[in-house]
């Protein structure tokens, strides 16, 4: 079975850099698929932030682009998020999410449980 | 404004069949890409409801149904069940913005 769990920091000043860590048991991320990040401001919609290829190549979403970097560890078999110069709207759950491709089809299988970061002084 | 319109609320009595529709344009739903449809429980991540705009995952009853026409699609669920009060996301991508994309959501309230 394939489970997904979101680390990182609950709380981020404004300004200053998001950083989560998606640790993945029961399948190797060098194997396939795509693995990628959505968020959810609270009790709002669903907001596609990016996604990773195993071979490295990654897709963001345009409105966050400038501030997203995805990377891959495939040592540890986990991928992160930074996000860059937060401000208050950034204020979400985060969710982990493995991809069945970042392009065209890119229906979600497995997900994180999510993890609330706060963006506040 | 998500680029994908879902009705912000539907409601139904148990037994019932209620329907979602999820509204896009000629560089998504449009284009020939696939809709995938989602339910979140309060509290927790999303699940895949359907994928491929009428198929359902394993594990997933019947009782759920989708389709697609044209620019838009729908999730049907039929026998309306307590436990199917949930939210509902519909999701496609979009060629014209290069991302995947989601409809705003529909909250279902089983009276």
């Amino acid at each position: 079975q394939v489970q997904l769990q979101e680390s990182g920091p609950g709380l981020v000043k404004p300004s200053e850099t998001l950083s989560l860590t998606c640790a993945v048991s029961g399948y190797s991320i060098s194997s396939g698929f795509h693995w990628g990040w959505i968020r959810q401001p609270p009790g709002k919609g669903l907001e596609w932030i990016g996604a990773i290829y195993h071979n490295g190549n990654t897709y963001y979403n345009p409105p966050l682009k400038s501030r997203v970097t995805i990377s891959l560890d495939t040592s540890k078999n986990q991928f992160s998020l930074i996000l860059s110069s937060v401000t208050a709207a950034d204020t979400a759950v985060y969710y982990c999410a493995r991809h069945f491709r970042a392009v065209a089809d890119t229906r979600v299988d497995y997900w994180g449980q999510g993890t609330l970061v706060t963006v506040s002084s | 404004q998500s680029v994908l319109t879902q009705p912000p609320s539907v409601s139904g009595a148990p037994g019932q069949r209620v329907t979602i529709s999820c509204t896009g344009s000629s560089s998504n739903i449009g284009a020939g890409y696939d809709v995938h449809w989602y339910q979140q429980l309060p509290g927790t991540a999303p699940k895949l409801l359907i994928y491929g705009n009428n198929n359902r995952p394993s594990g997933v009853p019947d009782r759920f149904s989708g389709s697609k026409s044209g620019t838009s699609a729908s999730l049907a669920i039929t026998g309306l069940q307590a436990e199917d009060e949930a939210d509902y996301y519909c999701q496609s991508y979009d060629n014209s913005l290069s991302a995947s994309v989601f409809g705003g959501g529909t909250q279902l309230t089983v009276l």
